[in-house]
């Protein structure tokens, strides 16, 4: 699970600022799941992208949140003026065919501990 | 709806003691896949297993079994003869097909202290 790739690792943000976290995908795979993991709670489901398409976003916040999966670059998952409610650690999966049926083990990155002061 | 139940929240046993953590979902869907991962203090997430709703046989691999019922709807997780770098939160985790989405369910995952 080492070839996820997330960067930074660790990101500071003040409130009211852009949180910006970046998921590089191991080679060869195509879909990428977002994740946030709360202090002491389980990871929950954020966002579901393929190359280029949003393919399930229920579980993003309606506002402040987005993410892409541009054909070319990472995936960017982008907090627009962050509160500290935010503060989480983000990780990312990616995987070749998808979780579900006929899928493959997604593989985590090491995430982003997001802190806003 | 999908839920995952990790009822033990913490345990904590002395090195060479065998530990079993407890999972138990639901779901609505008859095909759906079931996880464990391990993660350990430095915070990254490790992939234990992945096993699908139509295999029942139990595996082993190395001190790690997991025994999967699907009467009772459990996927319970057993490390024999535990080692302190055994002491991680554990998660139990659920994907299926509900909606056409592919996300995991994660439990709340069980703390595990390995003393030596």
């Amino acid at each position: 699970n080492a070839g996820v790739m997330q960067n930074p690792r660790h990101l500071v943000r003040r409130r009211g600022q852009e949180a910006r976290l970046r998921c590089s995908p191991m080679k060869g795979h195509s879909h990428v799941y977002w994740y946030r993991q709360l202090p002491e709670e389980g990871l929950k489901f954020m966002v579901y992208l393929q190359k280029e398409n949003i393919i399930d976003e229920s579980g993003m916040p309606k506002e402040r949140f987005s993410a892409e999966f541009p054909k070319e670059g990472p995936s960017i998952l982008r907090i627009q003026q962050v509160v500290r409610g935010d503060s989480a650690a983000y990780f990312c999966a990616s995987s070749h065919f998808g979780q579900g049926i006929g899928g493959t083990e997604a593989f985590f990155g090491q995430g982003t501990r997001l802190t806003v002061v | 709806a999908q839920k995952v139940t990790q009822a033990q929240t913490e345990i904590s046993v002395v090195e060479k003691e065998d530990v079993t953590l407890d999972c138990v979902y639901e779901t609505r869907d008859t095909t759906y896949y079931l996880f464990w991962y391990k993660q350990p203090p430095s915070g990254e997430l490790v992939f234990l297993i992945r096993r699908n709703s139509f295999d029942e046989q139990n595996e082993i691999s190395g001190r790690y079994s997991w025994n999967f019922q699907k009467s009772t709807s459990s996927f319970n997780f057993t490390i024999t003869a535990s080692q302190v770098v055994d002491s991680a939160v554990y998660f139990c985790a659920l994907s299926g097909t509900q909606g056409g989405s592919e996300k995991l369910v994660f439990g709340k995952g069980t703390k595990l202290t390995v003393n030596p």
